[in-house]
């Protein structure tokens, strides 16, 4: 089947510590990868893609993910969270044609002072 | 601000009527994509333009479902005789390009809520 796995459905953390969001994607899924953040009662904002290249993606807001074929992982990480951080995080890859998106089920991040 | 735009933000009806979403992709863009999230889950896709042609429909789109893109701009999504399933919020999403993969942008979507 094809789809993209978050293994965690909260991670609550405090300010200024480090984050990990995980993600693991079907070998079905294109090695087209992203992560999206959304804030309350927003829509979704691209926060870093890896399409090819580095396996070692940065994006906005101070994040990167690193991409791992022989893990087929893809997993979000800040070395510093701040309070802002604190919205939902999905995980995608492309499925079949059109570019269409598929994506996981989701990650909030809690960001506790 | 030239984003991708939704109209309504919120709906609220009740079981049986129609509704129907607009969305208006960024200027020039000639993909525009669907999507629905239900509580507690990522999106999903829903159908996929290309201009003004319809070329991929989800089975989640069932009968009740139809959308449109007249022109190749805006787009119009319909539900017909909404059910409380049908909860969610809708999402819209454009980018530019033919082959090749290119960012999809989002707007603020459209949430429903059905009584």
């Amino acid at each position: 089947a094809q789809s993209v796995t978050q293994l965690d459905s909260q991670v609550p953390v405090f300010e200024e510590a480090p984050v990990e969001l995980r993600c693991n994607y079907s070998s079905s899924v294109s090695v087209y990868l992203f992560w999206y953040v959304q804030y309350p009662n927003q829509g979704l904002q691209l926060l870093l893609k890896y399409l090819s290249g580095s396996t070692l993606v940065k994006g906005i807001n101070g994040f990167e993910a690193e991409f791992n074929k022989s893990q087929t992982s893809f997993h979000l990480r800040k070395p510093s969270v701040h309070i802002s951080d604190t919205a939902e995080y999905f995980c995608a890859g492309i499925s079949g044609g059109y570019n269409k998106l598929i994506f996981g089920a989701g990650t909030r991040l809690a960001v506790h002072p | 601000d030239t984003g991708v735009s939704q109209d309504p933000r919120h709906k609220i009806t009740k079981r049986g009527q129609n509704v129907t979403f607009r969305c208006d992709p960024i200027s020039e863009h000639n993909r525009l994509y669907w999507y629905r999230q239900t509580l507690g889950q990522g999106p999903e896709f829903l159908t996929y333009f290309q201009n003004e042609a319809q070329l991929e429909k989800s089975r989640l789109l069932s009968d009740r479902f139809s959308a449109e893109r007249p022109k190749g701009s805006f787009s119009t999504l319909e539900i017909q005789r909404t059910e409380q399933g049908d909860s969610a919020m809708y999402l819209c999403a454009s980018s530019l390009g033919d082959t090749s993969y290119n960012e999809q942008f989002f707007g603020p979507g459209t949430r429903l809520t059905v009584l």
